[in-house]
């Protein structure tokens, strides 16, 4: 099984749907992140989570929220999805003194 | 100003040859660099990390680090078809905030 596993692996939804995306790590570490992937920007920051009572924004925060529900667990939603949100979604896990991220494979998210 | 670049490319090298990869960072105080590798489609995936000056050899990857000239680099050499993906530099200050670069494709010709 994959360290850090999401779901779903692809969505096509609606303007204006909510939609939420999964992750799940067995890597046993306390900080989770949310990215999100476009062409040409490289990777930007959405959400981090250093453990299951501290949750922060990243730099693109806005129109997203998250949860995370236990150490293992941490979910993205989309609470009115809108087309220019249409993106290569990566849920990643750090240890707490290392730098060096280990992704999942990824949701391929697209609103029409 | 982005705060990491990297020419995105396409860097086309033949196989066998050595491919050089760049990047540059704006944030001084930053600390820590890294080289993550993504194949289409896929999840990026670390392959090389380098905390000080000089350089730092792990196979047939070498990352070199600068700092004064805020430029880290990578070079694979003997290139392999299988080398061909989008490598993403990415860059932390003070054990907290990673910033990505955009990536450079290289596609390596058999």
């Amino acid at each position: 099984d994959a360290d850090v596993t999401q779901t779903p692996r692809n969505r096509i939804t609606k303007t204006g749907k909510r939609i939420m995306l999964e992750c799940s790590q067995t890597k046993g570490h306390d900080r989770m992140y949310w990215y999100r992937q476009d062409p040409g920007l490289g990777l930007r920051l959405i959400y981090y989570s250093f453990d299951v009572k501290d949750i922060n924004k990243g730099e693109i925060s806005d129109g997203y929220s998250v949860s995370r529900q236990a150490q293992a667990k941490f979910s993205l939603s989309l609470e009115s999805a809108i087309p220019n949100q249409t993106a290569l979604y990566f849920c990643a896990t750090r240890p707490d003194r290392e730098e060096c991220y280990t992704f999942g494979s990824g949701t391929r998210l697209t609103v029409v | 100003q982005k705060e990491v670049e990297q020419n995105s490319g396409p860097l086309s090298v033949p196989e066998g040859a050595i491919a050089s990869l760049n990047c540059t960072y704006s944030d001084r105080v930053s600390q820590s660099f890294f080289w993550y590798r993504q194949y289409s489609g896929k999840s990026p995936e670390l392959i090389m990390s380098i905390y000080s000056n000089g350089d730092k050899e792990d196979g047939r990857f070498t990352a070199q680090l600068n700092k004064a000239s805020q430029y880290v680099s990578l070079l694979i050499r003997d290139s392999q078809p299988s080398d061909s993906a989008t490598y993403l530099c990415a860059v932390t200050a003070g054990g907290f905030k990673t910033i990505f670069g955009a990536g450079t494709r290289l596609f390596v010709k058999a």
